[in-house]
């Protein structure tokens, strides 16, 4: 079965250095999200992004975040200046149509010290 | 704002039982309902999906959703120790994108 596939598993990072999560999305799927799980919290939405564009962002998702897709598949996650509080799990997650359901990557975990 | 809540639990049930576990939603015009399950420190995985008022079932699980009581429910039937877990609903609403995961509800079944 086709799976989202999320690099590194695990970054650790210095407060203030820049990070890039990647994605490779299921190859047929139009739709690409970030999400991020802070440790003993809720899985909360960052960004959306269809057709090469955001369609969508969460308050979170300020201007130190950013997303790309550089080629026809991979789909990056940019924090600038990383602080103590951007540690987390981050998920990608895609899906092929509008009402289909969201097929989510092993994760990254993001260490900020 | 668009909110889901959940009871964070621990529900504990033993096994053989089953489990339910319950969602409510606030946004009125949300049009797609999901139940997730997540171990710690994996990622969500898709149980069901549901769109339309009823119940929808598929083997040991049982999806209910009530719209006009903006209310979502997931049945385990014969509960067992791996299905202890976190569950969390999530809600996309028509004119949104994204899925609004509520804060999950932990489940514990004891043999």
């Amino acid at each position: 079965e086709p799976e989202v596939t999320q690099t590194p598993s695990h970054q650790v990072t210095q407060m203030g250095q820049e990070v890039i999560l990647r994605c490779v999305p299921i190859s047929n799927h139009l739709y690409f999200y970030w999400y991020r799980q802070i440790l003993g919290q809720k899985v909360e939405f960052l960004v959306s992004f269809y057709n090469n564009e955001i369609s969508e962002k969460s308050e979170i998702f300020d201007d130190q975040f950013s997303v790309e897709r550089p080629d026809g598949s991979n789909f990056t996650l940019k924090i600038r200046s990383t602080k103590l509080e951007d540690s987390a799990m981050y998920f990608c997650a895609s899906y092929g149509s509008y009402n289909s359901p969201l097929h989510f990557g092993n994760g990254t975990r993001l260490t900020v010290t | 704002q668009k909110e889901v809540e959940q009871n964070s639990g621990p529900l504990s049930v033993p096994e053989g039982a089953i489990a339910s576990l319950n969602c409510t939603y606030s946004d009125r015009v949300s049009q797609s309902f999901f139940w997730y399950r997540q171990y710690s420190g994996k990622s969500p995985e898709l149980i069901m999906s549901i769109y339309s008022n009823g119940d929808k079932e598929d083997g040991r699980f049982t999806a209910q959703l009530n719209k006009a009581s903006q209310y979502v429910s997931l049945l385990i039937r014969d509960s067992q120790p791996s299905d202890s877990a976190t569950y969390l609903c999530a809600v996309k609403n028509q004119a949104g994108t994204a899925l609004i995961f509520g804060k999950g509800t932990t489940l514990s079944v004891s043999s």
